[in-house]
């Protein structure tokens, strides 16, 4: 129940193309739900998040779609460009014991071919 | 404001060693927690520390454990390392409250 499902494992994009990414839930419980980017040799950084309350939202080319009764969000890469390359996480969570506790899902390695 | 900082980037160790990995969170950033970073795994949540006390600890093994100092500094221990712990081992901070986490870098260990 723990569990955040993350797909695909790797994705090749055209350039100006678009990259989707999906996420998958069960604790009803999250209520937030980041995406963090890796570039190699460097550690993951916030990119978007998201509360439930919404269903969408965008910044720039970047937009995360929640489904709320489906427990499913994902992250959408529009316009994609090479500089996009690099390892999405989705994660999802939620306060308990005075923190928050992350989920994170397994990760998606982007290549945006130029 | 300078990042997230962990020490050190790179690591070779053989079976049955320790190591000690160390984390210098954001100034003002009170909450460290640790993870592990396998391929295909993502990233595993290992524990958090806050104000010197742990708060949350993951599913590993007693052979990982951690502190935290009075300047907020954190450290990671694995003690008779399997050749399974080869990891991207990084670290993360956050102010009280907050649900932003910010990363460093990482510590890459290669157990041989």
């Amino acid at each position: 129940q723990q569990q955040v499902k993350q797909s695909p494992q790797s994705l090749i994009v055209q350039k100006g193309g678009i990259s989707i990414i999906n996420c998958a839930y069960e604790n009803t419980a999250f209520d937030y739900f980041p995406w963090y980017q890796q570039f190699p040799g460097k550690g993951p950084a916030l990119l978007i998040a998201i509360r439930p309350d919404v269903s969408e939202k965008k910044e720039g080319r970047f937009t995360i779609s929640f489904n709320k009764s489906a427990k499913q969000f994902s992250l959408h890469i529009m316009d994609s460009q090479p500089g996009d390359s690099a390892t999405y996480f989705c994660a999802a969570s939620s306060m308990a014991s005075g923190t928050y506790k992350y989920i994170f899902g397994t990760g998606t390695r982007l290549k945006v071919l130029a | 404001k300078a990042g997230v900082t962990q020490t050190p980037r790179y690591l070779i160790k053989t079976r049955g060693q320790q190591v000690t990995l160390s984390c210098s969170p954001i100034s003002g950033h009170r909450s460290v927690s640790w993870y592990q970073q396998t391929p295909g795994q993502g990233l595993q949540f290992l524990f958090e520390y806050f104000s010197e006390t742990q708060r949350n600890k993951g599913n590993f093994p007693g052979r990982f454990s951690g502190r935290q100092f009075s300047n907020s500094r954190s450290e990671m221990n694995v003690s008779t390392l399997e050749l399974g712990d080869s990891a991207l081992y990084l670290c993360a901070s956050s102010s009280e409250g907050a649900n932003v986490l910010t990363f460093g870098a990482g510590s890459r260990l290669t157990v041989l």
